[in-house]
């Protein structure tokens, strides 16, 4: 089993849409969360933590369910400028080092 | 301004060279990290260096070497044993405190020729 799994995509939303990602992680002793965005050929840069209490930025709300080791993001009224892959990190084994789930594309249509 | 730098952003080599890739912070952050990432794929680990002077191997560390002389550089040599470098390279950093973010840079895309 990957040590982080998340849905296969791609996503293909209209403009406007809401759509939610899952991930869900194996190392239950993972204590840090994260949501990364990546654009085509770039670098991932982060687009929010996760916390236990749940937390919301904007039009993106992010939570985390530890018992069941899993974690959701939620992008509310999908923006053209939302398109790219979205990456899940739980930090690993190596004590803060960061593991990488595989991404899930995001195509918002107009 | 504070970031990560890497160098080339694109990079050729023969097969059978060894090639160097140089990785570069002003972050202060204790810990540097080299992934590789092949297209449609995520990120793998390839080596990480949580302190100056020590570094240990990751996911797919076979075929490269790295060093870690000074807080700031985390050069990763991809060697003639790397069966297939072509790949997406992307070093990052972190400090050692809970709950903070891994920095990336802009990454260098190796093409063996």
């Amino acid at each position: 089993r990957k040590e982080v799994e998340q849905d296969p995509g791609p996503f293909n939303v209209p403009e406007g849409a809401t759509v939610a990602f899952n991930c869900t992680y194996s190392n239950s002793a993972s204590q840090s969360f994260f949501w990364y965005r990546q654009d085509c050929r770039k670098e991932p840069k982060l687009l929010m933590s996760v916390y236990s209490s749940g937390n919301e930025d904007g039009r993106f709300t992010a939570q985390l369910n530890r018992a069941s080791q899993y974690i959701s993001l939620l992008i509310r009224d999908s923006k053209l400028s939302d398109s790219a892959t979205y990456l899940c990190v739980v930090t690993g084994n190596y004590g803060q080092n960061f593991v990488f789930g595989p991404g899930t594309r995001l195509s918002v249509l107009p | 301004d504070g970031g990560i730098t890497q160098s080339p952003k694109y990079l050729f080599r023969k097969e059978g060279q060894n090639v160097t890739l140089s990785c570069e912070q002003n972050l202060n952050h204790d810990a540097m990290y080299w992934y590789r990432q092949d297209p449609g794929q995520g990120l793998r680990l390839i080596y990480y260096s949580q302190i100056v002077n020590d570094f240990q191997k990751g996911d797919i560390a076979e075929g490269y070497s790295v060093s870690r002389e000074k807080k700031e550089s985390f050069p990763l040599t991809v060697t003639s044993a790397q069966k297939n470098p072509t790949a997406f390279y992307l070093c990052a950093s972190s400090t050692h405190t809970l709950n903070t973010e891994a920095f990336f840079g802009q990454g260098t895309r190796l093409t063996v020729v």
